[in-house]
């Protein structure tokens, strides 16, 4: 059975502009959840959907939002790029909905990587 | 907002068993207790994951106690490959939402 996938893997931005981040769960995975991953601040949750619904979301400003596709696949945008935004952004795909709830593990891609200069 | 917190680093020898504590005093009641590990340039990895007492599978084994305010992972025997950063992520409530939170991550280097 095919991982998540992430793509791009990387992305150099500049301030001030937008971006798209895409993720593909595993096959039957209904849940997706996104991270932002930073030395600074660690693995901070951003927020999840379930059958195209958010079904959560953390503290991140209204810059950062998302989306779900009817197939599961999901996408998060970044608008008005900050130095800050910087990170590893990491999706993750779980069969139940509510991260750490439902008792369904997550299942991680291995992130984009998102430079803004 | 409660912090869930975690050793930053550990230092251990191959065949020995190693136990890191994560403290987590504002766990929501319904919430599992779940630990990933994580290699460079990869996303974390599912290890183990409970709710309360101890649970075992294959690879480790997560003790938690009572009151859940904490919870220890046991790595039996590490090996060389075991070395990376382990996270334990668990649900923490606050002002009537709820966030799953991760700890700052415990980088685990183990020596031949």
């Amino acid at each position: 059975k095919a991982g998540v996938t992430q793509t791009p893997r990387y992305l150099i931005k500049t301030r001030g502009q937008q971006v798209t981040l895409s993720c593909s769960p595993i096959s039957g995975h209904r849940s997706v959840s996104w991270y932002q991953q930073t030395p600074g601040q660690g693995l901070q949750f951003l927020f999840e959907y379930f059958s195209e619904t958010q079904r959560n979301k953390g503290n991140f400003p209204g810059r950062f939002s998302g989306r779900q596709f009817s197939n599961s696949r999901s996408e998060m945008n970044v608008s008005t790029l900050e130095l800050g935004d910087s990170a590893l952004y990491l999706c993750a795909s779980s069969l139940g909905s509510g991260v750490g709830i439902s008792g369904s593990p997550l299942h991680f891609g291995n992130g984009t990587r998102l430079t803004v200069t | 907002l409660a912090k869930t917190t975690q050793p930053i680093s550990m230092d251990s020898y191959e065949g020995q068993e190693v136990n890191i504590t994560c403290s987590h005093n504002n766990i929501a009641t319904n919430d599992y207790i779940t630990w990933y590990q994580q290699f460079p340039s990869q996303g974390p990895r599912f290890i183990i994951q409970g709710y309360k007492t101890k649970v075992t599978n294959e690879v480790a084994s997560l003790f938690i106690p009572a009151d859940r305010k904490s919870s220890t992972l046991s790595l039996p025997r590490v090996s060389l490959s075991d070395t990376a950063v382990y996270y334990c992520l668990v649900g923490v409530s606050s002002g009537g939402s709820y966030i799953p939170t991760f700890g700052r991550g415990t980088s685990l280097i183990v020596h031949p």
